[in-house]
């Protein structure tokens, strides 16, 4: 069965710290991953993509890493700010055409002053 | 760009009414797809459709839920009649698919649902 898992659930640090979140798919075949962000009361934002090829991909201070092989992915934020606060989802999409993604449940990330 | 526009942004109805949720998608995008999103389940794929035609229903919980999208610019999403377990966020998102399957969704801002 496809599956998107994500952890921790939550997690609080402080501000200017960094933290790194993981994501583990079991979806096949593969076709790409994604990172959104979901800020309270809005609709989810892209960050990055990541296809089988790829291992790293940045945008500010967030950096996607892919592992294809163990089907991990990790979102590492970098001297994190109070509008970092917000869910951060992880989705897969399979190879088989079509748009069938996979939402992982995502991660509750608190950053407090 | 307005970005995908949905109306209302909150509904709250009665059990047994007709709730119907709105959402124009952003202009020249030709992918548009209907999400449910639940504290339990997260976010649910709904139906989506591409050139205004459904091309996987299969998320549709029920009968009770049918979606419409009568050109390239608007889309609905009708539930009749609605049950408290529809309480949920809906979201639409539309997405352009000359770039291919790695096309990023653009989400509206959601109808949060509420039938008591």
């Amino acid at each position: 069965k496809n599956q998107v898992e994500q952890s921790p659930q939550s997690l609080i640090i402080l501000e200017g710290k960094n933290c790194t979140l993981q994501c583990n798919y079991t979806v096949s075949p593969f076709s790409n991953l994604r990172w959104y962000k979901q800020d309270t009361g809005r609709g989810p934002v892209s960050l990055t993509i990541m296809t089988f090829s790829e291992n790293t991909k940045s945008n500010g201070r967030y950096t996607a890493t892919l592992d294809a092989d163990t089907k991990q992915s990790s979102l590492h934020i970098t001297a994190s700010q109070l509008s970092d606060s917000a869910s951060y989802i992880c989705v897969v999409s399979d190879g088989t055409g079509g748009f069938k993604t996979i939402f992982g449940a995502g991660t509750r990330l608190f950053v407090k002053a | 760009d307005a970005g995908v526009i949905q109306s209302p942004r909150h509904e709250v109805t009665e059990m047994g009414q007709e709730v119907t949720l709105r959402c124009k998608p952003i202009s020249g995008h030709d992918y548009l797809f209907w999400y449910r999103q639940t504290m339990m389940r997260g976010l649910e794929l709904l139906i989506y459709f591409n050139n205004n035609v459904p091309i996987d229903d299969s998320g549709m919980p029920e009968d009770r839920f049918s979606a419409k999208m009568p050109n390239a610019s608007f889309s609905t999403l009708k539930i009749q009649p609605s049950e408290p377990r529809d309480s949920a966020v809906y979201f639409c998102a539309s997405s352009l698919s000359a770039r291919g399957l790695g096309s990023p969704l653009h989400f509206g801002n959601g109808t949060r649902l509420t039938v008591t």
